[in-house]
């Protein structure tokens, strides 16, 4: 079946920019995570969604960030007046439920010039 | 918040070497889930330790669950160059639904 879909797949956006990135999941998953990844770094946990449920948002860098997921499936997450320091790979993944295996999906390049 | 520790950071190994990678906590660790990332690829789920001196096998990978359930290991047996990559651990903690992960041990097999 279809995996966890992100797009776009590369963004290449000036410094003050406001982004938006989008997360598709594995149908039926209640669970979503957004992770950002820097160049040969760990994942860092920004944030989880888990049915209808507040989301946890506790690992945004910023108020810059934010991010919703409408209708319990599809996420956006959204970086306002991005910083060079913003570049990296975010990656979203999905999960039947909570503390359950992770799929990722392929992640969208982020590069703030 | 929760820290979870892995060693080493790299290794280099020729092929038909062994492997392995620890990850190490000073909480208890709850719920150990083990990825595996391609270069240029996504994180990809291997396997999920919960009990106490858990072991699981997969082929030439052997996954261990310490005792006291503050650390876990992954050990690769004969390395194939198809073993390539980063392997992570990640653990949830008690009552937690956020994966806090290692920082990775980055695999280079020499063939």
């Amino acid at each position: 079946g279809a995996g966890v879909s992100q797009s776009p797949s590369n963004k290449v956006t000036e410094k003050g920019k406001d982004v938006e990135l989008r997360c598709d999941p594995i149908s039926g998953h209640t669970a979503l995570y957004w992770y950002r990844q820097s160049l040969g770094q760990g994942l860092e946990f920004l944030i989880y969604f888990q049915g209808n449920s507040a989301p946890d948002k506790s690992g945004l860098p910023s108020d810059r960030f934010s991010a919703e997921r409408t209708g319990g499936s599809v996420s956006t997450l959204t970086i306002q007046r991005t910083q060079q320091e913003d570049s990296a790979v975010y990656l979203c993944a999905s999960s039947k439920q909570g503390r359950q295996p992770q799929h990722f999906g392929d992640g969208t390049r982020l590069s703030i010039l | 918040g929760q820290q979870v520790m892995q060693i080493p950071q790299y290794q280099h190994v020729q092929e038909g070497e062994d492997f392995t990678t620890y990850c190490n906590s000073s909480t208890t660790l709850s719920n150990i889930q083990w990825y595996k990332q391609r270069p240029g690829g996504h994180p990809v789920f291997l396997i999920q330790l919960v009990k106490s001196g858990e072991v699981k096998k997969q082929k030439r990978l052997t996954f261990q669950f310490g005792e006291a359930k503050k650390n876990s290991s992954l050990h690769i047996t004969a390395t194939q160059t198809t073993d390539v990559g980063t392997y992570f651990c990640a653990d949830s903690g008690a009552g937690s639904y956020q994966l806090t992960f290692g920082k990775g041990t980055k695999l280079s097999v020499i063939p």
